[in-house]
Protein backbone atom coordinates (compact mmCIF):
# COMPACT_ATOMS: atom_id res chain seq x y z
CA UNK A 1 0.00 0.00 0.00
CA UNK A 2 1.64 3.13 -1.37
CA UNK A 3 -0.50 5.88 0.28
CA UNK A 4 0.49 9.26 -0.98
CA UNK A 5 3.40 9.53 -3.32
CA UNK A 6 4.80 12.12 -4.23
CA UNK A 7 7.65 12.96 -7.13
CA UNK A 8 9.91 13.97 -7.57
CA UNK A 9 11.64 13.73 -4.18
CA UNK A 10 14.36 16.36 -4.76
CA UNK A 11 14.86 18.84 -7.37
CA UNK A 12 16.92 22.40 -8.07
CA UNK A 13 16.02 25.29 -10.00
CA UNK A 14 16.80 28.65 -11.81
CA UNK A 15 14.89 31.66 -11.25
CA UNK A 16 11.89 31.58 -13.80
CA UNK A 17 12.15 28.32 -14.36
CA UNK A 18 8.49 25.99 -14.24
CA UNK A 19 7.94 23.15 -13.01
CA UNK A 20 4.98 20.93 -11.17
CA UNK A 21 5.33 18.85 -8.63
CA UNK A 22 3.13 15.64 -9.02
CA UNK A 23 1.12 13.68 -6.10
CA UNK A 24 -0.93 10.59 -6.17
CA UNK A 25 -2.76 8.44 -3.52
CA UNK A 26 -3.62 5.74 -3.48
CA UNK A 27 -6.47 5.66 -0.57
CA UNK A 28 -9.65 6.52 -2.76
CA UNK A 29 -9.54 10.23 -0.63
CA UNK A 30 -11.62 12.87 -1.43
CA UNK A 31 -9.37 15.44 -0.05
CA UNK A 32 -6.35 16.48 -1.15
CA UNK A 33 -3.71 19.51 0.02
CA UNK A 34 -0.31 20.83 -0.73
CA UNK A 35 2.04 22.55 2.47
CA UNK A 36 5.18 23.89 2.28
CA UNK A 37 7.13 23.50 5.59
CA UNK A 38 9.79 25.91 6.15
CA UNK A 39 11.89 26.29 9.64
CA UNK A 40 9.93 27.84 12.22
CA UNK A 41 6.97 27.82 10.06
CA UNK A 42 5.34 25.03 10.77
CA UNK A 43 3.10 23.47 7.43
CA UNK A 44 1.61 26.53 5.87
CA UNK A 45 -1.70 25.21 3.20
CA UNK A 46 -0.64 26.45 -0.31
CA UNK A 47 -3.90 25.13 -2.04
CA UNK A 48 -6.55 22.35 -1.38
CA UNK A 49 -9.09 20.50 -2.97
CA UNK A 50 -12.18 19.04 -0.96
CA UNK A 51 -13.14 16.81 -4.20
CA UNK A 52 -12.52 15.98 -7.68
CA UNK A 53 -12.98 18.89 -9.67
CA UNK A 54 -13.07 21.36 -6.91
CA UNK A 55 -9.83 23.76 -5.57
CA UNK A 56 -9.53 26.48 -3.29
CA UNK A 57 -6.85 28.94 -1.87
CA UNK A 58 -5.06 27.82 1.37
CA UNK A 59 -2.46 30.06 3.44
CA UNK A 60 0.11 31.30 1.17
CA UNK A 61 -1.01 30.34 -2.72
CA UNK A 62 0.70 33.16 -4.48
CA UNK A 63 2.86 32.22 -6.99
CA UNK A 64 1.20 28.44 -7.30
CA UNK A 65 -1.10 27.09 -9.23
CA UNK A 66 -2.86 23.26 -8.55
CA UNK A 67 -5.07 20.68 -10.62
CA UNK A 68 -7.16 17.80 -9.28
CA UNK A 69 -6.22 15.85 -12.62
CA UNK A 70 -8.81 12.94 -11.54
CA UNK A 71 -9.59 11.85 -7.78
CA UNK A 72 -6.24 10.04 -7.05
CA UNK A 73 -4.00 13.08 -8.21
CA UNK A 74 -3.44 16.39 -7.15
CA UNK A 75 -0.23 18.77 -9.07
CA UNK A 76 0.90 21.86 -8.10
CA UNK A 77 2.97 23.92 -10.37
CA UNK A 78 5.03 26.52 -10.36
CA UNK A 79 5.41 29.47 -13.27
CA UNK A 80 7.79 31.10 -12.54
CA UNK A 81 9.88 29.78 -9.77
CA UNK A 82 11.71 32.21 -7.10
CA UNK A 83 14.26 31.58 -4.43
CA UNK A 84 11.28 32.41 -1.58
CA UNK A 85 9.92 29.30 -2.81
CA UNK A 86 12.41 27.27 -1.76
CA UNK A 87 11.22 24.81 0.68
CA UNK A 88 9.74 21.41 1.11
CA UNK A 89 6.87 20.81 -0.21
CA UNK A 90 4.37 17.87 1.43
CA UNK A 91 0.96 16.62 -0.35
CA UNK A 92 -1.86 15.11 1.65
CA UNK A 93 -4.64 13.53 1.80
CA UNK A 94 -7.85 12.52 3.60
CA UNK A 95 -11.24 10.84 3.66
CA UNK A 96 -13.97 12.03 5.22
CA UNK A 97 -13.69 12.86 8.98
CA UNK A 98 -10.31 11.54 9.39
CA UNK A 99 -6.98 12.67 9.40
CA UNK A 100 -4.34 13.54 6.99
CA UNK A 101 -2.00 11.19 5.76
CA UNK A 102 1.28 12.56 4.30
CA UNK A 103 3.29 11.92 1.21
CA UNK A 104 7.85 11.87 1.74
CA UNK A 105 7.52 15.08 0.76
CA UNK A 106 9.54 16.96 -1.94
CA UNK A 107 12.69 19.04 -1.33
CA UNK A 108 12.91 22.35 -4.00
CA UNK A 109 15.88 24.56 -4.08
CA UNK A 110 15.61 27.25 -6.13
CA UNK A 111 18.44 29.26 -7.00
CA UNK B 1 -1.58 35.20 11.51
CA UNK B 2 -0.57 31.88 12.44
CA UNK B 3 -4.14 29.93 13.91
CA UNK B 4 -2.22 27.71 16.20
CA UNK B 5 0.54 28.82 18.37
CA UNK B 6 3.42 26.20 19.45
CA UNK B 7 6.17 26.21 22.08
CA UNK B 8 8.92 25.41 22.75
CA UNK B 9 10.74 25.67 19.26
CA UNK B 10 13.19 22.98 20.79
CA UNK B 11 13.00 20.77 23.11
CA UNK B 12 15.87 18.78 25.06
CA UNK B 13 15.02 15.77 27.70
CA UNK B 14 17.04 13.39 29.28
CA UNK B 15 15.78 9.25 28.64
CA UNK B 16 13.27 8.74 31.06
CA UNK B 17 12.17 12.30 31.75
CA UNK B 18 8.66 14.11 30.57
CA UNK B 19 8.55 16.50 27.49
CA UNK B 20 5.77 18.91 27.52
CA UNK B 21 5.05 20.51 24.23
CA UNK B 22 1.94 23.55 24.01
CA UNK B 23 -0.14 24.76 21.94
CA UNK B 24 -2.83 27.45 22.01
CA UNK B 25 -5.78 28.64 19.55
CA UNK B 26 -8.05 31.44 18.99
CA UNK B 27 -10.66 30.08 16.58
CA UNK B 28 -13.58 28.44 19.02
CA UNK B 29 -14.78 26.74 16.01
CA UNK B 30 -11.88 24.22 16.12
CA UNK B 31 -13.34 20.90 17.01
CA UNK B 32 -10.19 18.26 16.11
CA UNK B 33 -6.67 18.26 17.43
CA UNK B 34 -4.07 16.29 16.39
CA UNK B 35 -0.65 15.85 16.68
CA UNK B 36 1.54 14.91 14.25
CA UNK B 37 5.08 13.21 14.69
CA UNK B 38 7.98 13.56 11.93
CA UNK B 39 11.25 11.95 11.33
CA UNK B 40 14.05 13.69 8.98
CA UNK B 41 13.41 13.16 5.76
CA UNK B 42 9.74 12.02 6.59
CA UNK B 43 6.36 13.34 5.93
CA UNK B 44 4.27 14.16 8.87
CA UNK B 45 2.37 10.78 10.66
CA UNK B 46 -0.73 11.40 13.16
CA UNK B 47 0.51 10.73 16.94
CA UNK B 48 -2.82 11.11 18.54
CA UNK B 49 -5.63 13.68 18.63
CA UNK B 50 -8.46 15.13 21.03
CA UNK B 51 -11.95 16.62 20.42
CA UNK B 52 -12.72 19.43 22.45
CA UNK B 53 -15.07 17.11 24.47
CA UNK B 54 -12.81 15.20 26.65
CA UNK B 55 -9.55 17.22 28.77
CA UNK B 56 -7.25 14.26 28.43
CA UNK B 57 -6.52 11.88 25.84
CA UNK B 58 -3.90 8.84 26.34
CA UNK B 59 -2.25 6.40 24.19
CA UNK B 60 0.93 4.32 25.96
CA UNK B 61 3.13 7.07 26.85
CA UNK B 62 1.97 9.98 24.73
CA UNK B 63 -0.78 12.29 26.80
CA UNK B 64 -3.13 15.27 25.03
CA UNK B 65 -4.51 17.38 27.79
CA UNK B 66 -7.39 19.73 26.31
CA UNK B 67 -8.19 22.58 28.09
CA UNK B 68 -11.32 24.48 26.54
CA UNK B 69 -11.86 27.60 28.33
CA UNK B 70 -8.26 28.98 28.04
CA UNK B 71 -8.16 27.35 24.61
CA UNK B 72 -4.73 25.70 25.06
CA UNK B 73 -3.97 22.01 24.27
CA UNK B 74 -0.56 20.16 25.21
CA UNK B 75 1.50 16.81 24.41
CA UNK B 76 2.90 14.75 27.25
CA UNK B 77 5.44 11.92 26.67
CA UNK B 78 6.31 10.24 29.54
CA UNK B 79 9.34 8.43 29.83
CA UNK B 80 10.61 9.66 26.67
CA UNK B 81 13.25 8.00 24.32
CA UNK B 82 15.87 8.15 22.11
CA UNK B 83 13.31 6.95 19.57
CA UNK B 84 11.30 10.05 20.35
CA UNK B 85 13.68 12.47 19.02
CA UNK B 86 11.81 13.60 16.13
CA UNK B 87 9.79 17.05 15.17
CA UNK B 88 6.23 17.39 16.55
CA UNK B 89 3.74 19.63 15.03
CA UNK B 90 0.30 20.40 17.18
CA UNK B 91 -2.81 21.28 14.35
CA UNK B 92 -6.13 22.05 14.44
CA UNK B 93 -9.26 22.30 12.42
CA UNK B 94 -12.72 22.81 12.01
CA UNK B 95 -15.04 20.09 10.29
CA UNK B 96 -11.94 18.76 8.90
CA UNK B 97 -11.67 21.25 6.47
CA UNK B 98 -8.58 23.14 6.56
CA UNK B 99 -5.91 21.75 8.78
CA UNK B 100 -3.96 24.58 10.34
CA UNK B 101 -0.49 23.77 12.33
CA UNK B 102 2.04 24.94 14.79
CA UNK B 103 5.64 25.65 14.12
CA UNK B 104 6.61 22.50 15.15
CA UNK B 105 9.08 21.38 18.19
CA UNK B 106 11.90 20.06 17.59
CA UNK B 107 12.41 17.20 20.79
CA UNK B 108 15.98 15.46 21.33
CA UNK B 109 16.11 12.80 24.07
CA UNK B 110 19.58 12.34 25.37
CA UNK B 111 20.69 8.51 26.27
Amino acid sequence: NAGVTQTPKFQVLKTGQSMTLQCAQDMNHNSMYWYRQDPGMGLRLIYYSASEGTTDKGEVPNGYNVSRLNKREFSLRLESAAPSQTSVYFCASRAVNTEAFFGQGTRLTVV
Amino acid sequence: QQQVKQSPQSLIVQKGGISIINCAYENTAFDYFPWYQQFPGKGPALLIAIRPDVSEKKEGRFTISFNKSAKQFSLHIMDSQPGDSATYFCAATSNFNKFYFGSGTKLNVKP
